[in-house]
């Protein structure tokens, strides 16, 4: 069971937005930065969103974050066929003193 | 641009030590800001940290609680290489493993390209 609880799925259509959510706690979320990862089939997780919005260089806006309290929020437009990949929330707990990652949640583009 | 180089077997024995190496170039292992972690993947769990070593006037480790008993996490400064040890193993620790570097607000930046441990006799 992961500390940070994601939708195991979603989907959506070629060009449309998709929103994964990713809810977690005080110890978590709610006083710590947020990261949001891409993961494709035989290559390693790629840092989309980190500091709960803020993207590093070469990701494209159509990849953004938010964060309110102990939620966050990682969303999608303009949805290609190559965005189909596995999503993970991730951040810091401060009462487990380690590293906590969601569940993943299963992108589709149908 | 910063790069990590994973190394080390891909097959370890039920109730071995799996270890694991990750070469940094472009950084340095004693960065003040950075720290340095290894991360674990399989189908049934999903992305899990493990644990990080870090440097800050002195050296610090953070495991993640369910493998603290069995793990070891060392810097290897004169090769700026960070490893993994992780003992007794079961067929549970089969998984893909990565390095990676890690900041407080940037999230994990920079990625190791994995190792696929197996752990079967």
């Amino acid at each position: 069971q992961s500390v940070l609880t994601q939708p195991p799925s979603v989907s959506a259509a070629p060009g449309q937005k998709v929103t994964i959510s990713c809810s977690g706690s005080s110890s978590n979320i709610g006083n710590n930065y947020v990261s949001w990862y891409q993961h494709l089939p035989g290559t390693a997780p790629k840092l989309l969103i980190y500091d709960n919005n803020k993207r590093p260089s070469g990701i494209p806006d159509r990849f953004s974050g938010s964060k309110s309290v102990t939620s966050a929020t990682l969303g999608i437009t303009g949805l290609q066929t190559g965005d189909e990949a596995d999503y993970y929330c991730g951040t810091w707990d401060s009462s487990q003193n380690a590293g906590v990652f969601g569940g993943g949640t299963k992108l589709t583009v149908l | 641009q910063v790069q990590l180089q994973q190394s080390g077997p891909g097959l370890v024995k039920p109730s071995q030590t799996l270890s694991l190496t990750c070469a940094i170039s472009g950084d340095s292992v004693f960065s003040t800001s950075a720290a340095w972690n290894w991360i674990r993947q399989s189908p049934s769990r999903g992305l899990e940290w493990l644990g990080r070593t870090y440097y800050r006037s002195k050296w610090y480790n953070e495991y993640t609680v369910s493998v603290k008993s069995r793990i070891t996490m060392n810097p290897h400064t004169s090769k700026n290489q960070f490893s993994l040890q992780l003992n007794s193993v079961t067929p549970e620790d089969t998984a893909m493993y990565y390095c990676a570097r890690g900041y407080v607000d940037r999230g994990l930046d920079v990625w190791g390209q994995g190792t696929t441990v197996t752990v079967s006799s």
